[in-house]
């Protein structure tokens, strides 16, 4: 156990509809980052929250959002799903804003069908 | 923009042998970090080893090595005393030492390696 955890494990949901993906970050960690497997594309970083602050935005998509709470939890909602977003999304955190050496959570399968 | 590459998509190796898996990268950058992650069939991202750039005494973690060549933007992992569970996809990944808005703390990854250990 790697300390972040992410629910679920597994989501399976039909084309346009909304889902929201959670991530509690490891004890004391206070960034909290997010990342797209796919077979086409790899591994692609979504977003950095850092203390409840956004840092960083990568190849996140119009349909996608997160927020980081105050009690540092982080959520991904994503919207209007196509076929094309079934992914492995992982959640990684980190004690400071400068990332040396994330850890990662086990991630949530999502199906898109 | 920073790229990884790893021209190996699948490598194999005898239990107990050495293999080395390959990575270079592409930046302009002169201080940055470099990290060899581990995804075995439970897809977990789990991290084997990182360098920093300015450092020029290669990184080891047990029987995990590096080869860091900055010049050549050059980072292969050897693996020593290969055993069955270190059988994973490998992925090498690239971070900026400085934070900038567009860049963040990002990782960028490679494709990856798929290792399978023979017994």
């Amino acid at each position: 156990d790697s300390g972040v955890t992410q629910t679920p494990k597994h989501l399976i949901t039909a084309t346009g509809q909304r889902v929201t993906l959670r991530c509690s970050p490891r004890s004391g960690d206070l960034s909290v980052y997010w990342y797209q497997q796919s077979l086409d594309q790899g591994l692609q970083f979504l977003i950095h929250y850092y203390n409840g602050e956004e840092r960083a935005k990568g190849n996140i998509l119009e349909r996608f959002s997160a927020q980081q709470f105050p009690d540092l939890h982080s959520e991904l909602n994503l919207s209007s799903l196509e076929l094309g977003d079934s992914a492995l999304y992982f959640c990684a955190s980190s004690v400071t804003e400068y990332g040396y050496g994330y850890t990662f959570g086990s991630g949530t399968r999502l199906t898109v069908v | 923009a920073q790229t990884v590459t790893q021209s190996q998509p699948e490598m194999s190796v005898q239990e107990a042998e050495t293999v080395t898996l390959s990575c270079t990268y592409d930046t302009s950058e002169s201080d940055y970090y470099l990290f060899w992650y581990k995804q075995p069939p439970s897809r977990q991202m789990i991290l084997v080893i990182r360098q920093e750039a300015y450092k020029q005494q290669n990184a080891t973690e047990n029987r995990f090595s590096v080869n860091f060549q900055k010049a050549a933007k050059s980072f292969s992992l050897k693996i020593s005393d290969s055993q069955l569970g270190d059988a994973a996809m490998y992925f090498c990944a690239y971070r900026p030492f400085s934070l900038r808005e567009t860049s963040g703390s990002r990782l960028t990854f490679g494709e990856g390696t798929q290792l399978t250990v023979n017994p």
